[in-house]
């Protein structure tokens, strides 16, 4: 079956505008997550969904980065505003409703000019 | 701060031979840990896992070993093929803490032919 599939796979943008960074997850898996990497950084944490309860954002840098999913499917992480500090790839993950074994998409790069 | 560390950014090995990744964290809440690895423009797929009650997990030519007194653990790959090559990612998390994976910076591998 298909994976998660993320859109766009690079995106381009100049400092100040926003951006929305959209992720498809695996059908029937309940649990979605955001990370981002920065150059020569791990993954970090931004956000994480889980069925229909609110979502844990213990992870977003800022009040400019904000996620939804929409009936439990498909989510959409934006960010206000964007900054230089910004630019790195967007990874987005699901799982069944085990923890662990995350699938991840191909991710979206973003660069903020 | 970096919870979980991977001190060695990069390691080529012979292929045949064995690979040796390593990975330590700080948090001695963590008792599930995870091996992901990632390809260029794709995002990291799950390798292997173990769980704190156990010392060692093999699946084929992957063995994580984890020791938990000296909060270390290590991806032996043997013998090491050239497809191997990619970013290898350490991963840990708590049951019953945060709803997320803490990775680590990642080791390049590359396999010589």
């Amino acid at each position: 079956g298909a994976g998660v599939s993320q859109s766009p796979s690079n995106k381009v943008t100049e400092k100040g505008k926003d951006v929305e960074l959209r992720c498809d997850p695996i059908s029937g898996h309940t649990a979605l997550y955001w990370y981002r990497q920065s150059l020569g950084q791990g993954l970090e944490f931004l956000i994480y969904f889980q069925g229909n309860s609110a979502p844990d954002k213990s992870g977003l840098p800022s009040d400019r980065f904000s996620a939804e999913r929409t009936g439990g499917s498909v989510s959409t992480l934006t960010i206000q505003r964007t900054q230089q500090e910004d630019s790195a790839v967007y990874l987005c993950a699901s799982s069944p409703w085990v923890l662990y074994e995350q699938y991840f998409g191909p991710g979206t790069r973003l660069t903020v000019t | 701060d970096q919870q979980v560390k991977q001190n060695s950014p990069s390691l080529s090995v012979q292929e045949g031979r064995i690979s040796i990744l390593n990975c330590d964290y700080t948090n001695s809440m963590f008792d599930y840990f995870l091996w992901y690895k990632k390809y260029p423009a794709e995002g990291p797929t799950f390798l292997i896992s173990i769980s704190s009650i156990k010392d060692k997990n093999e699946d084929g030519r992957f063995t994580v070993f984890l020791n938990k007194s000296a909060k270390h653990l290590s991806l032996h790959i043997v013998p090491s093929q050239p497809g191997d090559s990619a970013v290898y990612f350490c991963a840990a998390s708590a049951v019953g803490g945060a709803n997320n994976l803490f990775f680590g910076t990642g080791t390049r591998l590359t396999v010589i032919p």
